[in-house]
């Protein structure tokens, strides 16, 4: 069965301070992983994309890394505005299962 | 550009009823989708269209059906409302595939009573 998981769950840095999250997956026929924010009571947005262990790309103050079955994403000198849900979604090559979304990890930053 | 835009909001059903959730998107992107988003889970796809003309189930279609209406509009419909179907349900749309990074809509809050 496809999986994503996250860790952790929650999150509750100081303001300024890096916060540091990760996804594990167990998928067959990887193609690429996301990562998409959320806010509450809106739809996810997308953040970045990868599509091979050891890429790593960074956006503003976000810095991601895909590993062999997982992902790490860091949010340096966080602010209040970067309160979210932050997840996964694995992206497969074929199959009904083409995407599967993590839970995420819920940030909470503390002014 | 409004991006996604999905109608209604929100809704109250009572079990038995149907109706349909709309979506359309402004970006002239090929791919559009329907997923769920349920506590305690990750979002599941209902139902995706890769391109006009096409629809395919994903990984949880029972008890929805979806029109392609054209390019821009890809609607979701319950025909017999269960209350396993409260949910939040999102629209969203992506350039080409699956393989590229989907917009989605704000949502719309259905509760099945």
């Amino acid at each position: 069965e496809n999986q994503v998981e996250h860790s952790p769950h929650f999150l509750g840095p100081q303001q300024g301070d890096v916060a540091s999250m990760s996804c594990t997956y167990s998928v067959s026929r990887f193609n690429n992983l996301q990562w998409y924010r959320q806010n509450t009571g809106m739809g996810p947005k997308h953040l970045l994309s990868m599509y091979s262990a050891g890429y790593e790309k960074q956006k503003g103050r976000l810095n991601a890394t895909l590993l062999k079955n997982g992902s790490s994403l860091y949010i340096t000198a966080v602010q209040p505005e970067d309160s979210a849900t932050y997840f996964c979604a694995v992206v497969r090559s074929g199959g009904y299962q083409k995407v599967t979304f993590g839970i995420g990890t819920k940030l909470q930053v503390i002014p | 550009n409004a991006g996604v835009t999905q109608t209604p909001k929100f809704q109250v059903l009572k079990t038995g009823q149907s109706m349909t959730l709309q979506c359309a998107q402004d970006m002239n992107h090929n791919s559009m989708y329907w997923y769920r988003q349920d506590p305690g889970m990750g979002l599941r796809l209902i139902y995706y269209s890769a391109s006009e003309g096409t629809t395919d189930k994903g990984e949880v279609p029972n008890g929805y059906n979806v029109s392609r209406l054209n390019k821009r509009e890809f609607s979701l419909r319950l025909e017999s409302a269960a209350p396993s179907q409260t949910s939040v349900y999102f629209c969203a749309s992506s350039l080409e595939s699956m393989n590229q990074p989907q917009h989605f809509g704000d949502g719309t809050r259905l509760s099945i009573l």
